[in-house]
């Protein structure tokens, strides 16, 4: 099973709005809601940010926001703030109970 | 307060076996699954497999399905990964994680601090 899909890169000003994509296949992220993304800064150990492609846990700021059309599945950081800056991973259901992360987006705030 | 607390930082020599541990508090161990999670070094997350404690149901990746064993003691509230034949490039950091809710798996939301796997000769 392939890792999905990222952008190495994405960058963005403060207040700015970014989105990052995860582009799957028809056999896991097309087929199923079943995407999430983390925030994982330097050092440190991953922290759920979405969760079933729309859904933010308690805690998480409605400045993050999940999407998906077809195979891809998006986030998108409004009002992109200093502490936004990290890597960001996409994760999705395969199939027989395994699963796939994403190849990982570093967001740089300019 | 929900936690997992892995074990230490380990070095080890290639040929070596090993078994790190992951140890849950705070919730009901048998009915959560616990997974693992590779990051080598300035590399990205892999899914490595996940086990219920409950019953030992286990699932791997294809990537490591054979490489390592995942395990649990439910008894003393903590899951296993574990090699027999270190190589080089099992270098890494090793995170355990829980899912939001007890008997699905769909996404982790607790992780465990990590453990740090170096294999060198």
């Amino acid at each position: 099973q392939s890792a999905l899909a990222q952008p190495a890169s994405v960058s963005g000003s403060p207040g700015q709005s970014i989105t990052i994509s995860c582009t799957g296949t028809s056999s896991d992220v097309g087929t199923y809601n079943l995407v999430s993304w983390y925030q994982q800064h330097p050092g440190k150990a991953p922290r759920l940010m979405i969760y079933e492609v729309t859904k933010r846990p308690s805690g998480v700021s409605n400045r993050f926001s999940g999407s998906k059309s077809g195979n891809t599945a998006s986030l998108t950081i409004s009002g992109l703030q200093a502490e936004d800056e990290a890597d960001y991973y996409c994760y999705s259901f395969v199939g027989s109970s395994t699963y796939v992360f994403g190849t990982g987006t570093k967001v740089t705030v300019l | 307060e929900v936690q997992l607390v892995q074990s230490g930082a380990e070095v080890k020599k290639p040929g070596e076996s090993l078994k790190i541990s992951c140890e849950g508090s705070g919730y009901s161990f048998s009915t959560y699954w616990i997974g693992w999670v590779r990051q080598m070094p300035g590399k990205g997350l892999e899914w490595m497999g996940i086990i219920f404690p409950g019953d030992s149901d286990t699932r791997y990746s294809p990537s490591f399905q054979g490489l390592v064993t995942i395990s649990a003691d439910k008894s003393i509230s903590t899951a296993y990964l574990q090699w027999s034949s270190l190589k080089a490039s099992d270098t890494a950091m090793y995170y355990c994680a829980r899912p939001r809710l007890p008997g699905i798996h769909n996404v982790f939301e607790v992780w465990g601090q990590g453990t740090m796997v170096t294999v060198s000769s």
